[in-house]
């Protein structure tokens, strides 16, 4: 059964940095690009970034460009969300998900599972 | 980037009754190498993740109940839960893959009458 489980979020003040993890097990890991998605409080889900399995390729959305950074340590079986000068627009759950096709250098696809997700609040 | 938008924003169906849910993207998501349209439907119960239910506009995911089918090509795409049940109650999104940045539509919720 593939699982995804993140952790790392939690409340932190404008201008913070936080690291979140997504621990993955059920798959082979290193062949799937991961995603993180986000969904603000009340809100629908938008796209934050990703990572191919190889770690090679790399896409970010533009709200997040120059302060998010994912990484991806296929030895542990785990992604990376390292997130620098938080604002408060970035409260929201955050959800790691796996591409449904698989493919060591591939871009996003379609997520076909998805984490319980990882709240992170920031605000003064 | 590609702009998702679904029509209606919330719909409300009585049981047993046919739900449709409209997609329409800026740009056409029918990729002309394999004639495959890159959009996908998701599911999403309060509390809950989302749970994909089709690739491919009309590949119905493993488990799926056949009550839902996805149909439509180019920029408009349809969602239908063909006699809607109590359990379908929830967020449905579409969401397009055919640019490098994956977008999302903002949701349309499905209530019972």
């Amino acid at each position: 059964e593939v699982q995804l489980l993140e952790s790392g979020g939690g409340l932190l003040q404008p201008g913070g940095s936080l690291r979140l993890s997504c621990a993955a097990s059920g798959f082979t890991f290193s062949i799937y690009t991961i995603n993180w998605v986000r969904q603000a409080p009340g809100k629908g889900l938008e796209w934050v970034s990703s990572i191919s399995g190889n770690g090679d390729r790399i896409h970010y959305a533009d709200s997040v460009t120059g302060r998010f950074t994912i990484s991806r340590d296929n030895s542990k079986n785990t992604l990376y969300l390292q997130m620098n000068n938080l604002r408060a627009e970035d409260t929201a759950v955050f959800y790691c998900a796996k591409n449904g096709e698989g493919g060591i250098a591939s871009g996003p696809n379609w997520f076909d599972a998805w984490g319980q997700g990882t709240l992170v609040t920031v605000s003064s | 980037d590609i702009v998702m938008t679904q029509s209606p924003d919330s719909l409300v169906v009585s049981l047993g009754e046919r739900a449709t849910i409209n997609c329409k993207s800026s740009q056409s998501i029918l990729h002309s190498s394999n004639n495959k349209n890159y959009l996908a439907w998701y599911q999403q119960k309060l509390g809950q993740p989302p749970k994909l239910l089709i690739s491919w506009a009309s590949t119905r995911e493993y488990g799926v109940p056949d009550r839902f089918s996805g149909s439509g090509s180019g920029t408009d795409f349809t969602l239908t839960i063909s006699s809607l049940q109590a359990e379908d109650v929830a967020l449905y999104y579409c969401q397009q893959y055919y640019g490098t940045l994956p977008t999302f539509g903002q949701g349309t919720k499905v209530e019972i009458k």
